[in-house]
């Protein structure tokens, strides 16, 4: 399996411009997580899909971001307008369990986009 | 509010010696704790955990102590290898509604010296 894939893997963009993260997540798994690493804050939990259905979005820093999950292989995070303050590294993860909590199974995670907004 | 606390930023050890790394948590509903290491340029894997049931679990080099009282948790890699030069983090999880949501903590860069 080649794990979750996210792209890009770099993104720079000017302040104001929108911002499109993709992730696909592992084939088979139905849970799915947005992160945001900083080095202040470490990593946060953005949000997270069981089954497609958005379950906590809690974490959405404000409403200029946005997160999508049309089907169960592909998820955007979207972020309009950008601010120099969302530069960061987005993670996305996935896991096989479902909005049961499930011990056994564990968050894979993507490489990460690092975002630049100048 | 940070739940899940990692107060060293990061730890240097020489190969060879014990490496420990500490976490500390205030929500006393968390039941479930994990740590995940993290390359550069990667995304972080999963590496050991612990049910708040135990107080104790091993994997080979690694070890995960669990204090409920304290709140406190750390893990311990004996002997320490270059290879294990990363950051690690803390998470935390509550059985129930949230599924399967994790709180991270902020991370420990750890450096393991040849």
């Amino acid at each position: 399996d080649a794990g979750v894939i996210q792209s890009p893997r770099h993104e720079v963009t000017e302040m104001g411009q929108e911002v499109t993260l993709r992730c696909k997540p592992i084939s088979g798994h139905n849970s799915l997580f947005w992160y945001r690493q900083t080095m202040m804050r470490g990593l946060e939990l953005l949000i997270y899909f069981n089954n497609n259905v958005p379950i906590d979005d809690s974490g959405m820093p404000e409403d200029r971001f946005s997160a999508k999950m049309p089907n169960a292989s592909f998820s955007t995070l979207k972020i309009q307008p950008s601010e120099p303050r969302d530069s960061a590294v987005y993670f996305c993860a996935s896991i096989k369990g479902t909005s049961g909590h499930n011990h056994t199974d564990t968050q894979y995670f993507g490489p990460g986009t690092r975002l630049t907004v100048l | 509010d940070q739940q899940v606390k990692q107060n060293s930023p990061s730890l240097s050890v020489q190969e060879g010696r014990i490496s420990i790394l500490n976490c500390d948590y205030t929500n006393s509903m968390f039941d479930y704790f994990l740590w995940y290491k993290k390359y550069p340029a990667e995304g972080p894997t999963f590496l050991i955990s612990i049910s708040s049931i135990k107080d104790k679990n091993e994997d080979g080099r690694f070890t995960v102590f669990l204090n409920k009282s304290a709140k406190h948790l750390s893990l311990h890699i004996v002997p320490s290898q270059p290879g294990d030069s990363a950051v690690y983090f803390c998470a935390a999880s509550v059985r129930g509604s949230s599924g399967d949501k994790l709180t991270f903590g902020t991370g420990t860069r750890l450096a393991v010296r040849p």
